[in-house]
C-alpha cells in the first residue's frame, strides 16, 4: 500500500540554524500538508499546498517557514532560523483529491529538537 | 471556533475488556469526523471517518464510533481490546473548506494490561 514517507526521522539542530524537513507524498495525490505536535500538546495545522501554491496557512506559519515542491515527488518544509519553541514532531500528509471528505494520509513524522 | 476535546489524556484497560474513548467537538456546520491512531514510530493511521448517513461507523481493527449530534460527540469503541491496540488515539474534525485542514484533539494514550 502506498504511504507517505518523511526524512529524517530525527533532527537535532542549534537555535538559529536552518532546517529542511522532507516528505514524499503518495503519488498522484493533489493536496499536501504540514502539521506539528509540540510534546504534550495537540497536533496543529501549519499549511496546506495545492497546485504549487499555499492553499491555507495557520498563524504559526510565519515568515520563518516556507514550503516547496521542488520536483514531482518531494514536498519540503523549511524553517529559516530555528527557535527553541520549534522543537516538535512534524507530520506531512497528503490527500488524493479535492473532495473534503477524502482521507488525509500521514507520514511517520520528523522529530525536531532545537538546542 | 472549531475545536476538539478529548477529555482523557491516558486510559488503561485490561486485555479483553471493552474500550470507549471520548471525543467532543465544536463545529459550525455538519462536521466530518475522524479517528486516527498512532503507534510508536508510526504515522497517523485512519481508523474510521464519518461524513453522513448511519451514525454508527465501522472502522479497521474492530473499532467503531458513534456520531451523536445532540451531544456533539464522536466516541470510539471496541468491544474487546488486544495488547496491540496500545497506542495514541486522535479525534479530528474538518475540513470546513476545500483546503482540507483538520483540527485535532489532544490525543488519548491507551495502555493495555495483560
Amino acid at each position: 500500500e502506498p504511504e507517505v514517507t518523511q526524512t529524517p526521522s530525527h533532527q537535532v539542530t542549534q537555535m538559529g540554524q536552518e532546517v529542511i524537513l522532507r516528505c514524499v507524498p503518495i503519488s498522484n495525490h493533489l493536496y499536501f500538508y504540514w502539521y506539528r505536535q509540540i510534546l504534550g500538546q495537540k497536533v496543529e495545522f501549519l499549511v496546506s499546498f495545492y497546485n504549487n501554491e499555499i492553499s491555507e496557512k495557520s498563524e504559526i506559519f510565519d515568515d520563518q517557514f516556507s514550503v516547496e515542491r521542488p520536483d514531482g515527488s518531494n514536498f519540503t518544509l523549511k524553517i529559516r532560523s530555528t527557535k527553541l519553541e520549534d522543537s516538535a514532531m512534524y507530520f506531512c500528509a497528503s490527500r488524493p483529491g479535492l473532495a473534503p471528505q477524502e482521507t488525509q494520509y500521514f507520514g511517520p513524522g520528523t522529530r525536531l529538537l532545537v538546542l | 471556533a472549531q475545536s476538539v476535546t478529548q477529555p482523557d489524556i491516558h486510559i488503561t484497560v485490561s486485555e479483553g475488556a471493552s474500550l470507549e474513548l471520548r471525543c467532543n467537538y465544536s463545529y459550525g456546520a455538519t462536521p466530518y469526523l475522524f479517528w486516527y491512531v498512532q503507534s510508536p514510530g508510526q504515522g497517523l493511521q485512519l481508523l474510521l471517518k464519518y461524513f453522513s448517513g448511519d451514525t454508527l461507523v465501522q472502522g479497521i481493527k474492530g473499532f467503531e464510533a458513534e456520531f451523536k449530534r445532540s451531544q456533539s460527540s464522536f466516541n470510539l469503541r471496541k468491544p474487546s481490546v488486544h495488547w496491540s491496540d496500545a497506542a495514541e488515539y486522535f479525534c479530528a474534525v474538518g475540513p470546513y473548506n476545500q483546503g482540507g485542514k483538520l483540527i485535532f484533539g489532544q490525543g488519548t494514550e491507551l495502555s493495555v494490561k495483560p
